[in-house]
């Protein structure tokens, strides 16, 4: 069973601090890795998309994916109340023959004003 | 633009009663499509996913069923509700596997 493993916090730190969500995956051959952000009662929301080793910035987010250690991180910059939710890893992995997303528990983030 | 749509937003049922959520996609064609359940504080599990119509593949064992009679629709039943299928269950789509899920807005079922 492939499996991605998220740190379920909750992590707090003070508005305009740097958030830093990790995540791990089994899955040696993954090449696909995705970062979701969900607020409390509502549906899942991609923020970004990862492919590569090295960082990739969009805004205030940056993810970073290191395939030989296995593990993908979002660091999000002056962080606002607003990003308070929960991040949820994807990753695709090989289950039963085909590829799908595996998505960890979330990382539930609390931005203090 | 692409646009999927769920409904309803809310739903209590009793025990032992059927159950039908349905979800559309709009704005893409032959997407791949997924039923998804999020029970309290636990993570999303893949119930349903289907590549092309009348495919579907089931990913855990259960009284829920899918379908899916056109392309870009995609519905979620049961024939007896039980008080474990609580949860907030989510449509999503995607181009293709291992490709990037987009949701809708989702389903609070209450099972009473």
């Amino acid at each position: 069973q492939k499996e991605v493993e998220q740190n379920s916090g909750p992590l707090s730190v003070p508005e305009g601090a740097i958030a830093s969500l990790n995540c791990t995956y089994s899955d040696r051959v993954s090449q696909s890795f995705f970062w979701y952000r969900q607020y409390s009662g509502k549906s899942p929301e991609l923020i970004m998309s990862i492919y590569s080793n090295g960082d990739k910035e969009d805004g205030r987010f940056t993810a970073q994916l290191n395939k030989a250690s296995q593990y993908v991180s979002l660091l999000i910059r002056d962080s606002q109340p607003s990003d308070s939710a929960t991040y949820l890893c994807a990753v695709a992995a090989t289950q039963g023959g085909s590829e799908k997303l595996v998505f960890g528990k979330g990382t539930k983030l609390t931005v203090n004003p | 633009s692409q646009t999927i749509h769920q409904w309803p937003a809310t739903l209590v049922q009793p025990v032992g009663s059927p159950l039908s959520l349905e979800c559309t996609v709009e704005g893409t064609s032959n997407p791949n499509l997924y039923w998804y359940r999020q029970a309290a504080g636990r993570g999303l599990q893949l119930l349903f996913y289907s590549v092309g119509i009348g495919q579907i593949s089931s990913e855990v064992p259960q009284n829920l069923s899918a379908s899916r009679p056109q392309d870009r629709q995609f519905i979620l039943s049961s024939k007896k509700l039980l008080l474990s299928d609580s949860g907030f269950y989510l449509c999503a789509w995607s181009v293709r596997w291992s490709e990037k899920l987009f949701f809708g807005s989702g389903t609070q079922l209450s099972v009473l």
